[in-house]
């Protein structure tokens, strides 16, 4: 089993649409990053969470560290969301070690 | 801010070559990292760093080489190159304190092809 798992593994939005992608970890952490890669791009950080929820935007992210699940939502998605959401989580031991999800491939259709 | 400075940007290496990719940041981050993403693998850790002098390995760290002999850099040394090591390869920088973690920033990537 991985130690991160997204889901769902890719996804297809109408224009408009409430859309959430999901990450779920098996290892203590001390942090869990949210990241979007662009097709044939560089990879930039949307959001670094240790507790409660972060809001930029049409983006939100929440992460319940009981549970060991975050989730990353995009409210009124529009075509320019298209690309892959990559979950990654630091370790709280292992010389705060990160971890990464495969990515969702997530696209908007206008 | 020049930020993750990653280079070269694109090289093709024969089988048996070697050579370094270089990483730079001017954040003075501790933590330093490369990654290798491959379709349908995500991106898979080589080697990190949490500081001048100490490396260790991640989950492929197998025919590369790295060192960090200052703050600002971090190279990747592939000592041999094979095939299987065709990706694109990403260095990642951040602030890290024992319980506290910063922002990721990202180079923007080196596509390497080995023939």
């Amino acid at each position: 089993k991985n130690e991160v798992e997204q889901s769902p593994q890719n996804l297809t939005a109408q224009e408009g649409e409430f859309i959430t992608i999901n990450c779920s970890y098996s290892v203590g952490i001390s942090a869990l990053h949210w990241l979007q890669q662009h097709p044939g791009g560089g990879i930039v950080s949307l959001f670094m969470l240790s507790s409660g929820k972060k809001k930029h935007g049409r983006l939100i992210a929440t992460i319940n560290i009981q549970e060991k699940h975050s989730s990353l939502h995009i409210t009124a998605s529009h075509p320019r969301d298209s690309a892959v959401y990559i979950c990654a989580v630091r370790s709280a031991v292992a010389n705060s070690k990160l971890t990464f999800g495969k990515g969702i491939t997530l696209s908007v259709r206008p | 801010n020049a930020g993750v400075t990653q280079t070269p940007k694109f090289q093709v290496l024969k089988t048996g070559q070697s050579m370094t990719l270089q990483c730079a940041q001017d954040m003075n981050h501790e933590y330093m990292s490369w990654y290798r993403q491959d379709p349908g693998m995500g991106l898979r850790l080589i080697h990190y760093s949490v500081g001048a002098g100490i490396t260790d390995q991640g989950e492929v760290p197998n025919g590369y080489n790295v060192s960090r002999s200052t703050t600002e850099d971090f190279p990747l040394r592939l000592l041999s190159a094979a095939p299987s090591q065709t990706s694109v390869y990403f260095c990642a920088s951040s602030y890290v304190l024992v319980g506290f973690a910063g922002e990721l920033f990202f180079g923007e990537g080196s596509r390497l092809t080995v023939l």
